[in-house]
């Protein structure tokens, strides 16, 4: 069966300061890998989606990239955190096509101060 | 463009039965989801309407009407852990899915 694994489960980081979460999913091949992020109280925003190794297709212009290095890691980063980067980041994977069913990760708790 | 509607928040009695709706406008249609959010959790998927129709599985059903652009999830014999955010999700082509903000259910005694 599938899994799928984010860490760390929650951080806490400065203004300014860098930013690497990972997601990686085991028991497929060639998934599509997601990003999202969702504020407190709000809905899912979509922040990056892979079909393949090398490619990234980014949705909202900010201060995160996101690389896919390996066919199941997906890796959310950002060079230097602004406030309201805070939030619960989620990962998730889909299977062939990009309309699939999609499986989230347990997510990351993201504090910036 | 596309766009989904669900009302923000909804409260039910335990034992009873609820009926969440969503809306969309859509550009192409292969699909809606119903995915439940506990909070503080990762969303995990319930249901996927492809055809018009009601789809049963246990106390949850889901009914799409596809001419409507329109969907409800309907729980029955309410619980206390079905309190939680319920996501309608819709396919159109191939591209991610577009989730809707989500209804807050308050299941109350």
């Amino acid at each position: 069966s599938q899994t799928i694994h984010q860490w760390p489960a929650t951080l806490v980081q400065p203004v300014g300061s860098p930013l690497s979460l990972e997601c990686t999913v085991e028991g497929t091949s060639n998934p599509n890998l997601y990003w999202y992020r969702q504020a407190a109280g709000r809905g899912l925003q979509l922040l990056f989606y892979s079909v393949g190794i090398g490619q990234i297709s980014s949705e909202v212009p900010q201060n995160l990239s996101a690389s896919r290095p390996q066919d199941r890691q997906f890796i959310l980063s950002s060079k230097k955190l602004l406030l309201s980067d805070s939030g619960f980041y989620l990962c998730a994977w889909s299977s062939s096509a990009l309309g699939e069913t999609q499986y989230f990760g347990p997510g990351t708790r993201l504090l910036v101060l | 463009g596309q766009n989904i509607d669900q009302p923000t928040e909804m409260t039910a009695t335990e034992g009873a039965i609820v009926q969440i709706n969503c809306t969309y406008q859509t550009s192409g249609f292969n699909g809606l989801f119903w995915y439940q959010q506990h909070a503080g959790e990762a969303p995990t998927f319930l249901s996927y309407n492809v055809l018009d129709g009601l789809e049963e599985k246990g106390r949850f059903s889901s009914f799409l009407s596809r001419s409507k652009g329109y969907s409800y999830l309907l729980l029955k014999e309410l619980q206390m852990k079905d309190s939680a955010s319920y996501l309608c999700a819709v396919s159109s082509g191939n591209t991610p899915l577009v989730f809707g903000k989500g209804t807050r259910l308050s299941v109350i005694a």
